[in-house]
């Protein structure tokens, strides 16, 4: 079974802080993603990649950056945390197009 | 661009009987995936079927089927035989040719009652 691992499941932060997001994955996926899931909007997507060192901008990379150094790890960074990035981070890896995405439980981020 | 449009924000299900949850999609491509996930209270998101747009047969997983109406860009998640644990928030996606990321809905809180 694909595990995905998000190192908190819940984070509470102070506005202008740096918080790093942190997943791991174990199945030697190459395509990894970050998702952003807020109520009454679903899931949207900040940021994901396809190789090591390699990354694209999804629908709502403003105030996200990532760091994928090794192909297992994959790093969500908020430069300068906002109220407005209070949310439910989800990380997930894929193996193949025709497969579907593997998901880890989350991070519920708070930022007062 | 993609869109997946779940236009039932709830639903609400008595035990045993069958839901559909509905689900539309825009999409210019001719080669496309469809998924559904389930979300439970504790938030992980759990994968339960997958449709191709040239799979012919409607995909189907124990009491989970997809009904997938091509000309009407339709796939519809029915749940036969509702069970309590069934009540959960309830995701469809899609995935253009060559793409690897996914496009979701906003979802539809699915309720089962005894």
């Amino acid at each position: 079974d694909v595990k995905v691992t998000q190192s908190s499941r819940y984070l509470v932060k102070r506005t202008g802080e740096k918080v790093f997001l942190e997943c791991v994955q174990d199945m030697d996926h190459e395509n990894m993603f970050w998702y952003r899931q807020d109520p009454g909007l679903g899931l949207r997507l900040i940021y994901f990649s396809y190789d090591v060192k390699m990354k694209e901008k999804g629908d709502i990379p403003e105030g996200y950056s990532v760091s994928r150094e090794k192909k297992e790890r994959f790093s969500l960074i908020l430069e300068s945390a906002s109220t407005n990035q209070t949310s439910m981070y989800l990380c997930a890896s894929l193996q193949g197009l025709n497969s579907p995405l593997h998901f880890g439980n989350g991070t519920r981020l708070t930022v007062t | 661009a993609q869109k997946i449009t779940q236009t039932q924000p709830g639903m609400f299900v008595q035990e045993k009987e069958a839901v559909t949850l509905d689900c539309t999609y825009d999409t210019s491509d001719q080669s496309y995936g469809l998924f559904w996930y389930k979300q439970p209270s504790s938030g992980e998101m759990i994968f339960l079927i997958y449709q191709g747009s040239y799979d012919e047969q409607n995909a189907t997983e124990g009491r989970y089927s997809l009904n997938f109406q091509k000309a009407r860009k339709s796939a519809n998640l029915v749940i036969s035989a509702s069970q309590l644990g069934d009540s959960a928030m309830y995701f469809c996606a899609m995935r253009g040719p060559g793409y690897s990321t996914l496009t979701f809905g906003k979802g539809t809180m699915l309720l089962v009652s005894p």
